[in-house]
């Protein structure tokens, strides 16, 4: 199966501030085919299912605000918050979808300093 | 309303078996793929398995974890899909998400839409 694993595993950031979380696949999942990396990235606040936030490594979901912009390619993926703001507070997940069984990393806590 | 409404969850003894329902409205549920996805008590997510369009033929993929113990199947016509759970164990307890794919008429394996999930403990 493919590992995905997140560093770090939970982050205290001022607002305003940046936020920087990452995803690390055991195998690539750039996909030559179609030339894209299949990584999600979700976001969950407590009591609530996951919330797709971007796709493709790099595409932002409707309605997602921009501050949220996901950057990497192959193995290497990261998760950028800019300009933190308290609605933000959550746990974020990565998952990879170009292997069965489709993986999620351990999930990265995210708190207001 | 676009939504999905997952149901059937509770209490199961050790090696019993219960099903899952998804209820999906507001969409054309035949054309997407439908997943499972668990989230044991303060635990992260778990995938566990996804079914196909059965335009695809339907076909299921299971996270080790479950394969030969789970199963899915859909009835489109009642825009439902179904998370056969045997043999269960104590470590199957978690909340029970369906999510549907975000590809139309085919899949991706990511969803963009969730229930709000079912609950199911396996305790003696």
């Amino acid at each position: 199966d493919t590992v995905m694993t997140q560093s770090p595993d939970s982050l205290a950031v001022s607002l305003g501030e940046w936020a920087t979380i990452n995803c690390k696949s055991s195998q690539s999942l750039l996909y030559s085919v179609t030339n894209k990396n299949y990584l999600a990235w979700y976001q969950q606040k407590p009591g609530q299912p996951p919330k797709l936030l971007i796709y493709w490594a790099s595409t932002r979901e409707s309605g997602v605000p921009d501050r949220f912009s996901g950057s990497g390619s192959g193995t290497d993926f990261t998760l950028t918050i800019s300009g933190l703001q308290a609605e933000d507070v959550a746990v974020y997940y990565c998952q990879q979808y170009l292997f069965t069984p489709y993986t999620f990393g351990q999930g990265t806590k995210l708190e207001v300093k | 309303e676009v939504q999905l409404v997952e149901s059937g969850g509770g209490l199961a003894q050790p090696g019993r078996s219960l099903r899952l329902s998804c209820t999906a409205s507001g969409f054309n549920f035949a054309d997407r793929a439908v997943s499972w996805v668990r989230q044991a008590p303060g635990k992260g997510l778990e995938w566990v398995g996804f079914i196909r369009p059965n335009a695809y033929g339907g076909t299921t993929e299971f996270a080790a974890s479950v394969r030969g113990r789970f199963s899915i199947s859909r009835d489109d016509s009642k825009s439902i899909a179904y998370l056969e759970m045997n043999s269960l164990k104590t470590e199957d307890t978690a909340m029970y998400y369906c999510g549907r794919d975000f590809q139309t008429g085919g899949w991706y394996g990511f969803s963009d839409l969730w229930g709000q999930g079912t609950q199911i403990t396996v305790s003696s």
